[in-house]
């Protein structure tokens, strides 16, 4: 079975400082991928980031870079330059390519300070 | 209009009314998908539909009740819900089965709340 954890209910940043958002995964399929999503306070959940199991390069999409360490299953988001507009609750998820299943962890709740 | 639209946005009902919950998705993807979002809950997957075939059905209580009638809409009927049924659906689309490498693009929720 795939789990996510996420260990950070509530995280605090000062804008334009850089910030980890830490997530660990188990699973036992060598295939799968690894996202980050970002969701408002309106409720929509924005699609960050995508890192598949067999990628070599840690994958980065603008201000968002996904640190994904393989050995100690961990897959955590890093947010450089933090905007107000950053202020939002972040999942991680994983999804199972072989039996097509996605897990989401609990979330972390980014408030970035003025 | 672009994404994945809900409607309603809001909706109140009592225990024993039958609604349903619309979702609509113009990006030409092949799987669509519910999902619940309670307080303090991990999102829970409650259906996978692909090609409008459904594929998964996370042991969902039977008064939740799936349609697909094409790969552009997707609805959820409701029917003699439970308080603890309250919660925000999400739909969610996505352009291969789990959304493999693109992940899924979501809507903005349907906020239930079941008196």
């Amino acid at each position: 079975a795939q789990k996510i954890t996420q260990t950070q209910p509530g995280m605090f940043v000062q804008e334009k400082e850089a910030v980890t958002l830490d997530c660990t995964y188990d699973t036992s399929d060598p295939s799968y991928g690894l996202f980050w999503y970002k969701q408002p306070s309106s409720g929509e959940m924005i699609f960050l980031i995508y890192q598949g199991s067999y990628d070599q390069q840690n994958a980065t999409e603008g201000r968002y870079s996904l640190n994904f360490q393989k050995a100690r299953k961990s897959a955590n988001l890093v947010i450089s330059a933090s905007q107000l507009g950053d202020s939002a609750m972040y999942f991680c998820a994983m999804s199972d390519t072989n039996a097509g299943k996605s897990t989401f962890g609990d979330g972390t709740t980014l408030t970035v300070k003025p | 209009e672009t994404g994945v639209t809900q409607t309603p946005r809001h909706l109140v009902m009592g225990m024993t009314n039958k609604k349903s919950l619309k979702c609509e998705q113009h990006l030409g993807h092949n799987a669509m998908y519910w999902y619940k979002q309670s307080a303090k809950k991990p999102l829970e997957l409650m259906f996978v539909y692909n090609f409008k075939e459904q594929t998964e059905n996370n042991s969902v209580p039977s008064r939740f009740s799936p349609e697909c009638p094409n790969s552009s809409h997707l609805f959820l009927h409701l029917h003699t819900l439970q308080p603890e049924d309250s919660a925000l659906y999400l739909c969610a689309s996505s352009q291969e089965p789990q959304g493999a490498s693109y992940g899924y693009t979501f809507g903005s929720g349907t906020r239930l709340t079941v008196v």
